[in-house]
This record gives C-alpha cells, sequence and structure tokens, in this order.
C-alpha cells in the first residue's frame, strides 16, 4: 500500500485539461516538495515534474504541478495521444518511522 | 549525454543473494547520489535506499535496512545495489537514478532525473 494516494485511472480526450490528484500528509506532502513521474509500459520513469511546480528542460508547458496543504495535483492541459501513461507522485517524508521517498500508486492515463 | 547502465536480468532461488550494477556515464560519476527504486509488476516505485558515491555514505529504506547494501566502485563508475536473503515478493523491476542536484541548489531533495533501463529480478522458491 502506498503512502500517497492517487487515483488509480483518469481519463480525458484529445484537446482536453486533465488534472491527477496526490493526497499525502504533514511529514511529506506539506512539509517537503513534490515530483511526477512520467513512465511508459516497459521503459523507466521520467521526470515530468520537481519542487512542485518546475518543469526540467524539455518538458513541455502542457505539464503544470501545484501543492496546497497535504495534497498536490498534475495539470495536462491539450491533451494529446502520446500523455497516454502511468503517472507517479514522490515527496519525500520525514516519518519518526524512518526518513525516506515515497511514492503515490500511480495513475493511469488513458487517451479516449 | 549522461547514461547509466544496468547489468542484465537475474533468477535467483528463495534466501539467496542478487547484486545488481549500474554503470554511470556522461557525467561526474562522484557529484550526484544514486538511488535504487524497484517496481513489481503492475504496481508502483518503491525507494530502497541512496548512496553518495563520493564518500560511500548510505542510507536505506527501513524496511530494506537488514538486507540491501549499496557500494561503489569509483574507478569504474560503477554502483551496486546487494539483496540478500530474497523472498518471492522481491521479484521485480530494479531501477538505478540519479538525484539530480543541480535541478535543487541546495535546497531541495534532488528529483531523480536519469534512470537505468532497469534490471528484471526474478526469485523463484
Amino acid at each position: 500500500q502506498s503512502i500517497l494516494t492517487q487515483p488509480p485511472s483518469a481519463s480525458g480526450t484529445p484537446g482536453q485539461r486533465v488534472t491527477i490528484s496526490c493526497s499525502g500528509r504533514r511529514s511529506n506532502i506539506e512539509k517537503n516538495f513534490v515530483y511526477w513521474y512520467q513512465q511508459f509500459p516497459g521503459t523507466a520513469p521520467r521526470l515530468l515534474i520537481y519542487r512542485n511546480d518546475q518543469r526540467p528542460s524539455g518538458v513541455p508547458d502542457r505539464f503544470s504541478g501545484s501543492k496546497s496543504g497535504t495534497s498536490a495535483s498534475l495539470a495536462i492541459s491539450g491533451l494529446r495521444s502520446e500523455d497516454e501513461a502511468d503517472y507517479y507522485c514522490g515527496a519525500w517524508d520525514d516519518s519518526k518511522s524512518g526518513p525516506q521517498w515515497v511514492f503515490g500508486g500511480g495513475t493511469k492515463l488513458t487517451v479516449l | 549525454q549522461v547514461q547509466l547502465v544496468q547489468s542484465g536480468a537475474e533468477v535467483k532461488k528463495a534466501g539467496a543473494s542478487v547484486k545488481v550494477s549500474c554503470k554511470a556515464g556522461g557525467y561526474d560519476f562522484t557529484s550526484d547520489d544514486i538511488h535504487w527504486v524497484r517496481q513489481a509488476t503492475g504496481q508502483g516505485l518503491e525507494w530502497m535506499g541512496w548512496m553518495n558515491p563520493n564518500s560511500g555514505n548510505t542510507g536505506y529504506a527501513q524496511k530494506f535496512e537488514d538486507r540491501v547494501t549499496m557500494t561503489r566502485n569509483t574507478s569504474l563508475s560503477t554502483a551496486y545495489m546487494e539483496l540478500s536473503s530474497l523472498r518471492s515478493e522481491d521479484s521485480a523491476m530494479y531501477y538505478c537514478t540519479r538525484g539530480a542536484s543541480s535541478l535543487c541548489g541546495g535546497d531541495c531533495d534532488p528529483p531523480f532525473d536519469f534512470w537505468g533501463q532497469g534490471t528484471l529480478v526474478t526469485v523463484s522458491s
């Protein structure tokens, strides 16, 4: 069971805007930055968003991230067929049971 | 260009150990931490720990700290992850990934910007 909570699936039609939520706790999302990764089947994850809302070079500005309190969101505008993938949120967790990186269970995005 | 190239797939018996390698290229191997993340088939990402290639310092997730060892050979620019006392639930794809300190400037937790291709470890009983 993942520490961060994401919806297992999301969908949209080309051109639409979709959002994927990520819920956590004070020890992870509220206190620390949130990161988002995109993963296509059979490949390694790719960094999409860091420091809550920053995009690495090469990531289109259609992708944006935000955070408020113990929750975060990834928004994809102008949805395209090539955006169909799994999306994971992650954050550092300062939990007393042992500091560590934690992730959500992933959201499978389907472009209809 | 930055590359992380991992060793090939492994099949192990329950109770055995596995050692996966991760050879870095295209950057200064000692400048960024190497992390290990695993993913069981159809499941999410699970962080195992980190290693500083310069100092050799490590930090492990509590779940793995009694079974995992992360080491490096700086002359080969290669990081290693050894997991012992394997059980069937350890069957997964294991990834090494770089913690990109350049993206943070010291005021955030370096994100994972480059990943190895993954090493499939299968544990049979």
